[in-house]
């Protein structure tokens, strides 16, 4: 089975510009969810989704978006970019609400310049 | 609110030597589940090990063990006969309706 798919590897971006990750999950697994590794704030949730819908959500800007497809796949979306936006973002994959165990991808790095 | 506290931001061990990473957690839930990933450079999170709070006995995977103390809010991660390739970031987590990760501590093996 292939495991949890991230793209892009890296992006650069400028201030002001916005942004599309996009994160294919392991074949059959529902649940997607994301998270923002920085060097000053650590692991942060941003949000999961399960079956197209978002079911939880952490404490982030309203610029900070995601979806989910039928298939799975999950985008996420931040607007107007700033510079601390800069980050590790990771996403995670489980076969399910209930099922805790979480497969990450190798993760998108976000420059903002 | 979930909190996750690893006091320890860097540890070193001997290769073929025993270390221990410690983590303390706190959580309001009683139905919760307590893991430990591995980020090495390629920054893809690796899981180590899983312990369901509602069991006693302590998850063991291999080389890698932990010491559950549910009273204390406590669990810390052995690593038995250290490697090389064990070298890596290693972050505690604990889980109820999504994770919450500790700060991490930076594990170096020496030859």
């Amino acid at each position: 089975k292939a495991g949890v798919t991230q793209t892009p590897r890296y992006l650069i971006k400028t201030r002001g510009q916005q942004v599309t990750l996009s994160c294919s999950p392991i074949s059959g697994h529902r649940s997607v969810s994301w998270y923002q590794q920085t060097p000053g704030q650590g692991l942060q949730f941003l949000f999961e989704y399960f079956s197209e819908t978002q079911r939880n959500k952490g404490n982030f800007p309203g610029r900070f978006s995601g979806r989910q497809f039928s298939n799975s796949r999950s985008e996420m979306n931040v607007s107007t970019l700033e510079l601390g936006d800069s980050a590790l973002y990771l996403c995670a994959s489980r076969e399910s609400a209930v099922n805790t165990e979480a497969f990450f991808g190798q993760g998108t790095r976000l420059t903002v310049v | 609110a979930q909190t996750v506290t690893q006091s320890q931001p860097e540890m070193s061990v001997q290769e073929a030597e025993t270390v221990t990473l410690s983590c303390t957690y706190d959580t309001s839930e009683s139905d919760y589940y307590l893991f430990w990933y591995k980020q090495p450079p390629s920054r893809q999170m690796i899981l180590v090990i899983r312990q369901e709070a509602y069991k006693q006995q302590n998850a063991t995977e291999n080389r890698f063990s932990v010491n559950f103390q549910k009273a204390a809010k406590s669990f810390s991660l052995k690593i038995s006969d250290s490697q090389l390739g064990d070298a890596a970031m290693y972050f505690c987590a604990s889980f109820t309706d999504k994770l919450i990760f500790g700060t991490g501590t930076r594990l170096q093996v020496f030859p």
